[in-house]
């Protein structure tokens, strides 16, 4: 079955980039069918979508995060990848990557639930 | 504060019926569907209810979904101590153009 796991450092300076990757196996991002997400969780607190990324490499964010945040993916090594610029303390949250399905109609596709989640890994920002 | 309002906690006796509302809005529960996650301590989230009412395959049907205007519901009957955990609704927002969430609600099987 499809799993993901995320990597990357686990504590960051401030001011500096966060870099996180998600690798999935057991299936492939190229299939199709699925959005890519991340999204966090802040120490004791509930979960925030951050944005997510399609195999075509279209992307769509969450508003509030939308000027510092970039996500992309790489098909040839089944991976997608987040990247958090200038970040604070208040980025410090587990982060987790998670497989999203959709639902479109003639206009538009909707965001649906996260099926897959990975284990999440906890990113720490401070100096 | 959380877009969509869920009781912070619920409790109730093993073997027993527990609901968990969710409270939001037209611009999300009322035109989108809902979903519902259950997180263990130290655990990533697990998709409990998706489409608001369907089931994962491997979710036991003591785990239920539903919807009415702006609120969902979740349902857990048979309480077992192993269901003591966060659970959490979803949807997206079409007015914030964002996926939302509940705050979540702790709960304690005594």
């Amino acid at each position: 079955q499809v799993q993901l796991q995320e990597s990357g450092p686990g504590l960051v300076k401030p001011s500096q980039t966060l870099s996180l990757t998600c690798t999935v196996s057991g299936g492939s991002i190229s299939s199709g069918g699925y959005y890519w997400s991340w999204i966090r969780q802040h120490p004791g607190k509930g979960l925030e979508w951050i944005g997510y990324i399609y195999n075509s490499g279209s992307t769509y964010y969450n508003p509030s995060l939308k000027s510092r945040v970039t996500i992309s993916v790489d098909t040839s090594k089944n991976q997608f990848s987040l990247k958090l610029s200038s970040v604070t303390a208040a980025d410090t949250a587990v982060y987790y990557c998670a497989r999203e399905g959709f639902h479109c109609s003639t206009t538009s596709c909707t965001p649906d639930a996260f099926d897959i989640w990975g284990q999440g890994t906890m990113v720490t920002v401070s100096s | 504060q959380s877009v969509l309002t869920q009781p912070p906690s619920v409790s109730a006796a093993p073997g027993q019926k527990v609901t968990i509302s969710c409270s939001g809005s037209s611009s999300n529960i009322g035109n989108n569907y809902v979903s519902w996650y259950q997180q263990l301590p130290g655990t990533a989230p697990k998709l409990l209810i998706y489409d608001n009412n369907k089931r994962p395959s491997g979710i036991p049907d003591r785990f239920s979904g539903s919807k009415s205007g702006t609120s969902a519901t979740l349902g857990i009957t048979g309480l077992q101590t192993g269901d003591e955990a966060d659970y959490y609704c979803g949807t997206w927002d079409s007015s914030l153009n964002t996926v939302v969430f509940g705050g979540g609600t702790k709960l304690t099987v005594l």
